[in-house]
């Protein structure tokens, strides 16, 4: 039972326009929200976080957006460069920081 | 600082064989976790430690063993390869009082034949 999606395999952004990465929960327990990059044969990195009790977590050309009535979590990229093409997941904590569990990830393309 | 380490980079197994792939960190962190990476599945949790002694099961963890008798080691191991073990893993770890530091090794790729 998939607790955490991202219903969009892929995104193709223009360079220099707004790239905005969904995910969707189903637990309204989960603690911290998160969204990691992934390049290709590397680990994931974390980006930005957001807790439960907040709705919005701003870092540079990162913005995250939580809406907890609707369970669902937004990654805001403005503007989007072509470092920015990888791979995103989201993720989520519970059992405080005990458990990690990730979507499925979304690619991001930022073309030139 | 080193971080997570994970090696093997590659190994290629046999049908029935066993292997541990190591995982070791320098950071004094209390969590360590174990995923799998598959194409459309995303990184899965195999199994996860909150400290020395201490391990619990994750969302797939048949097939895997692990145990943490050090703060600074966590194998993972295959205790009889199938092919539907084959995947890119990933060990990571994080303090226990961050809730969103956790640190990722550059992975294992694993074919099972």
């Amino acid at each position: 039972d998939q607790q955490v999606k991202q219903n969009s395999p892929s995104l193709s952004v223009q360079e220099g326009r707004i790239s905005i990465l969904n995910c969707d929960y189903t637990n309204s327990m989960f603690d911290y929200f998160l969204w990691y990059k992934k390049y290709p044969a590397e680990g994931p990195t974390f980006l930005i976080s957001i807790s439960s009790i907040k709705d919005k977590n701003e870092d540079g050309r990162f913005t995250v957006f939580l809406n907890k009535s609707a369970k669902h979590l937004s990654l805001h990229i403005v503007p989007s460069q072509p470092g920015d093409s990888a791979v995103y997941f989201c993720a989520v904590t519970f059992q405080g920081a005990q458990k990690l569990v990730f979507g499925q990830g979304t690619r991001l393309t930022i073309n030139p | 600082n080193a971080g997570v380490t994970q090696t093997p980079k590659f190994q290629v197994l046999k049908t029935g064989q066993s292997m541990t792939l190591q995982c070791a960190q320098d950071m004094n962190h209390e969590y360590m976790s174990w995923y799998r990476q598959d194409p459309g599945m995303g990184l899965r949790l195999i199994h996860y430690s909150v400290g020395a002694g201490i391990t619990d099961q994750g969302e797939v963890p048949n097939g895997y063993n692990v145990s943490r008798s050090t703060t600074e080691d966590f194998p993972l191991r295959l205790l009889s390869a199938a092919p539907s073990q084959t995947s890119v893993y990933f060990c990571a770890s994080t303090p226990a009082e961050d809730y969103y530091g956790y640190t990722f090794g550059s992975g294992t790729r694993l074919t099972v034949v």
